[in-house]
């Protein structure tokens, strides 16, 4: 059974850089496709990128210029950086992956980061 | 991007009715060179994270009950729950991986 834990710092300032790391347990990781995706508060999710076992990394567009997705599969991790923070980056952030590279079959259970002066 | 209208916004059923959630991309998420939409939905009640309930806008994941369903094709889908149980009360939303990058609908408030 795969499972996500995944921690970063809550609260932030405007222009510091978000750092989420993502710990998979209990499955394979090599061979996963792991992804980041985020909701803002009462809002829909949005895909914000993707990287595989070989670490080659995917972004979204849209955020492509502050994102950072990286992997240590020596600890089954991946993280993600995102400069420049605004109040618009304020979302729950979600460490998610699984077999397929398509769908996302396994979830973390969220980080809810806050930017705020 | 694919921009991913889902409808309606909110949706209230009797226990033990069908519940049809619709959702439609701004352009065909069909491949042809597999024979398959890119296309997944998700459940996520209040304080979790989503859950994958189809993809392939068809299959039902492993454990998922089957009175949920998929289909669809091309540029429109539909989610259907044949008999609303009270656990199934939830956001719902689709997401197509066809193309980069993956979108989301705005989501599907069901309700008792």
């Amino acid at each position: 059974q795969v499972q996500l834990q995944q921690w970063g710092a809550g609260l932030l300032k405007p222009s510091e850089t978000l750092s989420l790391t993502c710990t998979v347990y209990g499955g394979p990781f090599s061979g996963y496709s792991w992804k980041l995706i985020r909701q803002p508060p009462g809002k829909a999710l949005e895909w914000i990128g993707e990287i595989n076992h070989r670490g080659n990394t995917n972004y979204n567009p849209s955020l492509k210029s502050r994102v950072t997705i990286s992997i240590d599969t020596s600890k089954n991790q991946f993280s993600l950086k995102l400069t420049s923070v605004t109040a618009a980056d304020t979302a729950v952030y979600y460490c998610t992956g699984g077999s397929s590279g398509w769908w996302s079959e396994h979830w973390g259970q969220g980080s809810l980061v806050t930017v705020s002066s | 991007d694919i921009v991913m209208t889902q409808s309606p916004n909110s949706l209230a059923v009797s226990l033990g009715e069908r519940a049809t959630i619709n959702c439609k991309s701004s352009q065909s998420v069909f491949y042809s060179s597999n024979n398959k939409n890119f296309l997944a939905w998700y459940q996520q009640k209040p304080g979790q994270p989503p859950k994958l309930i189809v993809y392939w806008a068809t299959t039902r994941e492993s454990g998922v009950p089957d009175r949920f369903s998929g289909s669809g094709s091309g540029t429109d889908f539909t989610l259907t729950i044949s008999s609303l149980q009270a656990e199934d009360v939830a956001m719902y939303y689709c997401q197509q991986y066809y193309s980069s990058p993956q979108t989301f609908g705005l989501g599907t408030k069901l309700e008792i």
